[in-house]
């Protein structure tokens, strides 16, 4: 199996700051990576797909970058409203795996 | 919209259905999954159907133990639970993936349905 590697498990910062959340695979993914954000007791949603995309109607200070095994979700000045936890995901093999979660505070 | 159904308090050993009932969304075109989060914990796929129901995949956690299946004629997924553990208490998902062709995404997602097993 995959295993997905995220950090940090958290992050406080400020309204305005950029905040970078990385994850690690164990092996390459093929750029097969998806960015979930997940607010309390919400149903996470997805951000980011194929490493770089940006879901239709995500905020563009969202972003995508990386390849092979490491791959980063930045968040650009940082707004009250993304106060969640953010997931990532590998999207190329079975078993499909989630990485252990970026809870993101506001300082 | 998806909506889970099929949620409760069950025994250890004990079985269950959920339900992922699916609505202005043409269901039938996508494949679908049941994902999970226990209390607090993050996110677990747990297994997935192909559109025509032909092609499935579990993880390791609960294959020989659930059974995903979908009736598209009733724009609904299933996940038929058997032989539940206590560590199988968590909220259960259902998820659609978008088929782009960029790898297995969840685009949509229903409310999830809270299983718990106690005795």
């Amino acid at each position: 199996d995959i295993q997905m590697t995220q950090s940090p498990s958290s992050v406080s910062a400020s309204i305005g700051d950029r905040v970078t959340i990385t994850c690690r695979a164990s092996q390459h993914i093929h750029n097969w990576l998806a960015w979930y954000q997940q607010k309390p007791g919400k149903a996470p949603k997805l951000l980011i797909y194929a490493a770089a995309y940006l879901q239709s109607g995500v905020p563009s200070r969202f972003s995508g970058s990386g390849s092979g095994t490491e791959y980063t979700l930045t968040i650009s000045n940082l707004q009250p409203e993304d106060l969640a936890t953010y997931y990532c995901q590998q999207a190329d093999t079975f078993p499909l795996t989630f990485g252990g979660g970026t809870k993101v505070e506001i300082k | 919209q998806l909506v889970e159904s099929g949620g409760g308090l069950v025994k250890p050993g004990g079985s269950l259905r959920l339900s992922c009932a699916g609505s202005g969304v043409t269901f039938r075109d996508f494949y679908m999954s049941w994902i999970r989060q226990a209390p607090g914990q993050g996110l677990e796929w747990l297994a997935y159907i192909s559109s025509s129901g032909h092609v499935t995949h579990y993880a390791d956690s609960v294959r020989g133990r659930f059974t995903v299946s979908r009736d598209n004629a009733k724009n609904s997924l299933y996940l038929e639970m058997n032989s539940l553990r206590a560590d199988d208490t968590a909220v259960y998902y259902c998820a659609r993936d978008p088929q782009t062709g960029d790898g297995y995404t969840f685009d949509l997602w229903g409310q999830g349905t809270l299983v718990a097993v106690s005795s």
